[in-house]
């Protein structure tokens, strides 16, 4: 059963706002929501994690539902080099790291 | 920089032959990870290691070994026994203590293929 649903892929302008949804409707009280990206051929980046409360930092900011069955990331002022696969995941630590899918996100000029 | 170093970036297997993946990180973390990643498909565990000389099985030990006789370092043996091991190979680390949520960093992984 996959833990997470997300869109297959998404576009973006170089210069706009980038907002990438993912549900995680079966997330339990002990996870976190982190976010990765991949780009191709290379090793998974982390970008952010939170529990319950949004949260910035210099990559992007993550916005949890009330209820944390969603969370959405937000890149500010999407770049080419941010042309990923993006990964939500819920995370308890000390576990095995989970990957769904994905989003591929293509940043066009 | 302090990060994760794997080596090589692509290796290649001839048949009933034993490789080993490096794994270095210079991040000062206990715990590091082997996982593989599979063409469309997402991680899965291979090993893990909270701590020097203990390691763990994962999802999918069968056909690999590892060691952590140091911290900075976790190296990965394919051995002729894992039949598929055609595969993208990823090494992560992560923090440990009594925050358990520290996000697992990962090197730029090592592309296996068999001969």
């Amino acid at each position: 059963d996959a833990k997470t649903t997300q869109p297959p892929s998404m576009d973006c302008a170089e210069g706009r706002a980038a907002n990438l949804p993912c549900n995680h409707s079966t997330i339990s009280g002990n996870e976190y929501v982190y976010w990765y990206r991949q780009i191709h051929s290379q090793g998974p980046q982390y970008i952010i994690h939170g529990l319950k409360n949004n949260e910035t930092n210099e990559m992007a900011s993550l916005i949890i539902t009330e209820d944390r069955k969603s969370s959405t990331l937000i890149l500010p002022h999407a770049t080419l080099r941010d042309t990923a696969v993006y990964y939500c995941t819920p995370y308890e630590g000390y576990s095995t790291l989970t990957f769904g899918k994905g989003t591929m996100l293509l940043v066009s000029p | 920089d302090g990060g994760i170093t794997q080596s090589p970036k692509y290796l290649f297997r001839k048949e009933g032959q034993n490789v080993t993946l490096s794994c270095e990180q210079n991040l000062n973390h206990d715990a590091m990870y082997w996982y593989r990643q599979d063409p469309g498909q997402g991680l899965r565990l291979i090993y893990y290691s909270q701590i020097v000389n203990d390691f763990q099985k994962g999802d999918i030990a069968e056909g690999y070994s590892v060691s952590r006789e140091k911290k900075e370092s976790f190296p990965l043996t394919v051995t002729s026994a894992q039949k598929n091991p055609t595969a993208f190979y990823l090494c992560a680390s992560s923090m440990t203590g009594t925050d358990a949520h520290q996000p697992q960093h990962f090197g730029d992984g090592t592309r296996l293929s068999i001969l």
